[in-house]
Parts: structure tokens; C-alpha cells; sequence
């Protein structure tokens, strides 16, 4: 099946400066990644996504990459601020047929921007 | 609309107990899913569903127990609780109108259970 892996699994930053989580995947046939944020006891949302036919996918400060070949992907924080205090979780779906609605996750990266 | 919702909140059991989660959604979507969160661990599928009388098992199915009746309810039944099932559990919908997957997955709220 998919294997996900999240890097780093702790990230502190300063205000205003940039925030990088990366994520590799092993299934080839996976065709969209998506990224959760987490705040502390509350539910995980949808904070963007990518396909597997773009490289890149820009949302004001929030933007994903993805290499299919090296088959991993990115989200870049730029100008963070504390409200971006949170955990993120990359995922991948498990690829095609009756999987393909599966959703592997990252273990999870816990970003901390100081003010 | 309320959207994915789930009860109870919290929940304490005693090893060997029986209990039900329950998940219900009101955007009429296909797919439901269970997940457990561990610290550390990520978000971990137990069993998911692509319709009313469909459920499958994912990754960490075994000691759960899932039915899918209707659209809108996807319960989840822990058969004998045991300490290693004390997590957070979220279930999540989403439709199946998207193309391999690529729609987005709404969670509740999710639950905490301890098991003593």
C-alpha cells in the first residue's frame, strides 16, 4: 500500500519568516495530494491540494509543489504569522480502482512561528 | 448544513466494554471514512465506505466494526475495548463526484476515548 513520509516533524520559525514541510510518497499511481491543518483539539481542514497534472498550486501565502518523478511534494508558508501555529498533515491518495478515494496520511508536521 | 457530525464527544470505558461511535453527514455524500490519531502517529484509516451497504477495511480495521445503512450514518463499534484503542477518532465524508479522489474529505469533530 501507500507510505507517506513528512519532514520535519517539529518546524519552529520566526514571524514573517518562511515555513517549508516536505512529503514523499511511494505509490506511483497517486494522483492528489492534499494538505490538512490541525489546531490543537480541533478537526483537520482542507488548507489546499494539488493534482497530479499541475507542479505547482499558489493560495496567497500557501503554495504546494510537486515532483511526480521524485515523487514528492511540498508546502511552502511565506510571511507566516502565530495564527499559522498549528499541526499540518500532508496526504496521498492510495491511486486507482476501489482505493482511490483512500487518503494516506503524514505523520504530521507541528509548526510553532514565534512572535 | 451541519456536516460531518459525531457523538459523543468524550467517552471512558473499562477494558472489555462494548461501545458505538456515531458519525452522521448531511451533504449527501458517498464516502465515509473512521480514522484514529495518535500522537506521533498521524491520522490512521480503520474502515471506510463508498456507499449505503458498502464498507471495506483500511489500515488498522482489526477490534472495529463498521455498517452502512443509510447515506447519511456511518457508526463505528469498538466489540470489546481494549487500552490500545484509547485515541481520537474522526470520521470524514466526502463525494465521489471528483475524479479518483480529488474532493475534499470533511471531518467532525471527532471523539476521545479512553480505555481504562
Amino acid at each position: 500500500g501507500e507510505n507517506v513520509e513528512q519532514h520535519p516533524s517539529t518546524l519552529s520559525v520566526q514571524e514573517g519568516d518562511s515555513a517549508v514541510i516536505k512529503c514523499t510518497y511511494s505509490d506511483s499511481a497517486s494522483n492528489y495530494f492534499p494538505w490538512y491543518k490541525q489546531e490543537l483539539g480541533k478537526r483537520p481542514q482542507l488548507i489546499i491540494d494539488i493534482r497530479s497534472n499541475v507542479g505547482e498550486k499558489k493560495d496567497q501565502r500557501i503554495a504546494v509543489t510537486l515532483n511526480k518523478t521524485a515523487k514528492h511534494f511540498s508546502l511552502h508558508i511565506t510571511e507566516t504569522q502565530p495564527e499559522d501555529s498549528a499541526v499540518y498533515f500532508c496526504a496521498a491518495t492510495l491511486g486507482s480502482g476501489a482505493g482511490s478515494y483512500q487518503l494516506t496520511f503524514g505523520k504530521g508536521t507541528k509548526l510553532s512561528v514565534i512572535p | 448544513n451541519a456536516g460531518v457530525t459525531q457523538t459523543p464527544k468524550f467517552q471512558v470505558l473499562k477494558t472489555g466494554q462494548s461501545m458505538t461511535l456515531q458519525c452522521a453527514q448531511d451533504m449527501n455524500h458517498e464516502y465515509m471514512s473512521w480514522y484514529r490519531q495518535d500522537p506521533g502517529m498521524g491520522l490512521r484509516l480503520i474502515h471506510y465506505s463508498v456507499g449505503a451497504g458498502i464498507t471495506d477495511q483500511g489500515e488498522v480495521p482489526n477490534g472495529y466494526n463498521v455498517s452502512r445503512s443509510t447515506t447519511e450514518d456511518f457508526p463505528l463499534r469498538l466489540l470489546s475495548a481494549a487500552p490500545s484503542q484509547t485515541s481520537v477518532y474522526f470520521c470524514a465524508s466526502s463525494s465521489l463526484s471528483g475524479t479518483s479522489g480529488e474532493t475534499e474529505q470533511f471531518f467532525g469533530p471527532g471523539t476521545r476515548l479512553t480505555v481504562l
